[in-house]
């Protein structure tokens, strides 16, 4: 199947800096992929769709300037958490699409983000 | 509204016998299903998948789903747990009628316990 790899797997920061994370498509071109983020023994909650070329989408609640996502081609999304605070602590994780007509999202590995 | 109840939060079951993991459904329009596992700091992976074809769905690991229509239903079952089977599963579903992959609705997850 499809594979869809996240880096890095883990990540410790201070309070204040900011965090770049990657997601990548190895075997197939994603035009869309998407962000989840998760808190403990909880669900996934979506963050923003991520277009290649264009502006991401955000979903209600999320903010767009604390999370920056780029979707410079069609093989590598990235997440950027700004300014990131103890509360982003938590794993996110992308997934991705073959393309138009499939049904099922392939997803990363996961991303698990502390910020001290 | 489409959602998606796991009824269980937690399950467990001793190795060898048989798992049942329960998921109902409400969507106003024939929706695709999946259920995916997730180990500990892992990303999702797809064991199976409903798109309106057989309503028995056989999955990766010996897993297999029944989708029923008439109690909105899609329990994911396995004649035999193994210890590697312990994870957590959520059942997701996405409105065919959704308009994008963006749609997909989570369940709240089902920890899956398995004892020697």
């Amino acid at each position: 199947g499809a594979v869809v790899s996240q880096h890095p797997s883990r990540v410790i920061c201070k309070s204040g800096t900011s965090v770049k994370i990657e997601c990548r498509s190895l075997d197939f071109q994603a035009t869309t992929m998407f962000w989840y983020r998760q808190f403990p023994k909880q669900s996934l909650m979506l963050m923003a769709t991520s277009n290649e070329g264009s502006k991401a989408t955000y979903e209600q609640g999320v903010e767009k300037d604390k999370f920056l996502i780029n979707h410079a081609s069609l093989t590598l999304s990235t997440l950027t958490v700004t300014s990131a605070h103890p509360e982003d602590s938590s794993f996110y994780i992308c997934s991705a699409s073959t393309g138009s007509g499939s049904v099922e999202l392939f997803f990363g590995e996961g991303s698990r983000l502390t910020v001290l | 509204a489409q959602s998606v109840t796991q009824l269980d939060s937690h399950v467990s079951v001793s190795e060898g016998t048989p798992v049942l993991l329960r998921c109902n459904y409400s969507s106003s329009y024939s929706p695709s299903l999946f259920w995916y596992v997730q180990h500990p700091n892992k990303g999702l992976q797809l064991l199976l998948k409903y798109t309106s074809a057989a309503t028995l769905v056989k999955g990766i690991n010996g897993f297999e789903a029944e989708f029923k229509k008439s109690e909105t239903s899609f329990h994911l079952t396995k004649p035999s747990a193994h210890m590697s089977d312990a994870a957590e599963y959520f059942c997701v579903v996405r409105p065919l009628f959704s308009g994008g992959y963006n749609k997909l609705i989570f369940g709240a997850g089902t920890r899956l316990a398995v004892h020697p």
